[in-house]
């Protein structure tokens, strides 16, 4: 079945330094890829999206290409604050079979000033 | 403009006793989903529903049980607990199926412990 894989965390990282985070995913037919955010005791929010190939998602400074070569999607940010400090989730949406959504296990991404 | 709310927020359950968690929107979604997060394993589909009255199993449905009488309401009940169902349960909407550009909106969650 459809799968995504991202990398584990935690990612530690300095204020202003450039973050990657990588996912790669397997699907038999042609997903939308999306990033999610959740932040300490809160819910998931959506950061950002792609629906074809070759799409860039971004938002607050965040971005990610869908690359179907590769079957990746991986998150950027160039310069990471303090604030960014969250949990990221990659996922794909399983459309033409009810749009549930098959997630990564999540990385935890800890930003020091 | 509430958007998705669940209750209760968190609770404490001891093992063999039942209770359902809500699931309301008020965006007039028509998908609903509930998933249920575990550490080092990601969001994993419990249960989903495709319009009133419709209800589905997803990856991880044993155990479970779902209703959705009201097209805004999406109930998830656990007739006998079990200590493997302590978890962070999210509800979850998408306004229809089939749209690309569609994301799902999250709930803040149900932390639910089991003794």
């Amino acid at each position: 079945g459809d799968s995504v894989t991202q990398m584990e965390g935690p990612v530690t990282l300095s204020e202003e330094a450039f973050l990657t985070i990588n996912c790669t995913y397997t699907a038999t037919g042609y997903p939308s890829l999306f990033w999610y955010v959740q932040y300490p005791g809160e819910g998931l929010q959506l950061l950002l999206k792609a629906t074809k190939a070759d799409d860039k998602g971004s938002n607050k400074g965040f971005e990610a290409t869908y690359r179907k070569e590769t079957t990746s999607f991986h998150l950027e940010k160039g310069s990471v604050q303090v604030s960014d400090s969250a949990v990221y989730f990659c996922a794909l949406s399983d459309e033409g079979n009810t749009d549930k959504l098959i997630f990564g296990t999540g990385t935890r991404l800890q930003v020091f000033p | 403009n509430a958007g998705v709310t669940q209750t209760p927020k968190f609770r404490v359950l001891k093992t063999g006793q039942s209770m359902t968690l809500l699931c309301a929107q008020d965006m007039n979604h028509e998908y609903m989903y509930w998933y249920r997060q575990d550490p080092g394993m990601g969001l994993r589909l419990i249960h989903y529903s495709v319009g009133e009255g419709t209800t589905a199993k997803g990856e991880v449905p044993d155990g479970y049980n779902v209703s959705r009488l009201k097209k805004q309401n999406f109930l998830l009940g656990l007739e006998s607990a079990a200590p493997s169902q302590t978890s962070v349960y999210f509800c979850a909407t998408l306004r229809e199926g089939g749209l690309r550009n569609q994301p799902q909106h999250f709930g803040d969650g149900t932390r639910l412990s089991i003794l």
